[in-house]
């Protein structure tokens, strides 16, 4: 158990509509990172956020969108839903002493997202 | 750019066995980190191991052993005498601390471990 926890597990949807993923980092840590896990494009970061601030993007569509609030949860928007959208989106989450990118990310276990 | 590549898509072996997982990454920063996980068939992303450009030692731990040789930007993973449990699909990663922010992940190989 890495500490992190994303709610929901399972969740399915019709196009067009918009979800809202949730994740809560482990104790303590202050950065939380976005990916989305796909067949065809594998794992690729979205977003991250430190202590509330959004640090680095990257593969994030316009249509998706995250915050991180004061108590350090982040929620993931996904609107406007494709039908390529399915995925596996997970959270992680670090430290957040430094920027990031040298620190060890800690996984949750996924929120399986199927677009009908 | 940042790429890393696992050129294996799938191994088998039998129980017992050695194996090696290859990576091989590109970057033009200097001061860059690289990271194996695993991800079962349950799902979750374990982290096994954290590197970073300049520390070249090898490292162990337990069955699991790490090559890094900055020569041939590579970071390779071996399992010795393999075990069902290892089964899963191992992904190794690349962030580089000037030119990238963020994690860019290899394709993953899958390991199946065969009684």
């Amino acid at each position: 158990d890495s500490g992190v926890t994303q709610t929901p597990k399972h969740l399915i949807t019709a196009t067009g509509q918009r979800v809202t993923l949730r994740c809560s980092p482990r104790s303590g840590d202050l950065s939380v990172y976005w990916y989305q896990q796909s067949l065809d494009q594998g794992l690729q970061f979205l977003i991250q956020y430190y202590n509330g601030e959004e640090r680095a993007k990257g593969n994030i569509l316009e249509r998706f969108s995250a915050q991180q609030f004061p108590d350090l949860h982040s929620e993931l928007n996904l609107s406007s839903l494709e039908l390529g959208d399915s995925a596996l989106y997970f959270c992680a989450s670090s430290v957040g002493r430094t920027s990031g990118v040298q620190e060890t990310q800690y996984f949750g276990p996924g929120t399986r997202l199927l677009v009908l | 750019a940042q790429k890393v590549t696992q050129a294996q898509t799938e191994i088998s072996v039998v129980e017992k066995e050695d194996v090696t997982l290859d990576c091989v990454y590109e970057t033009r920063d200097t001061t860059y980190y690289l990271f194996w996980y695993k991800q079962p068939p349950s799902g979750e992303l374990v982290f096994l191991i954290r590197r970073n450009s300049f520390d070249e030692q090898n490292e162990i731990s337990g069955r699991y052993s790490w090559n890094f040789q900055k020569s041939t930007s590579s970071f390779n993973f071996t399992i010795t005498a393999s075990q069902v449990v290892d089964s899963a699909v191992y992904f190794c990663a690349l962030s580089e601390l000037v030119y990238g922010q963020n994690f860019v992940f290899g394709p993953g190989t899958r390991l199946s471990v065969l009684p």
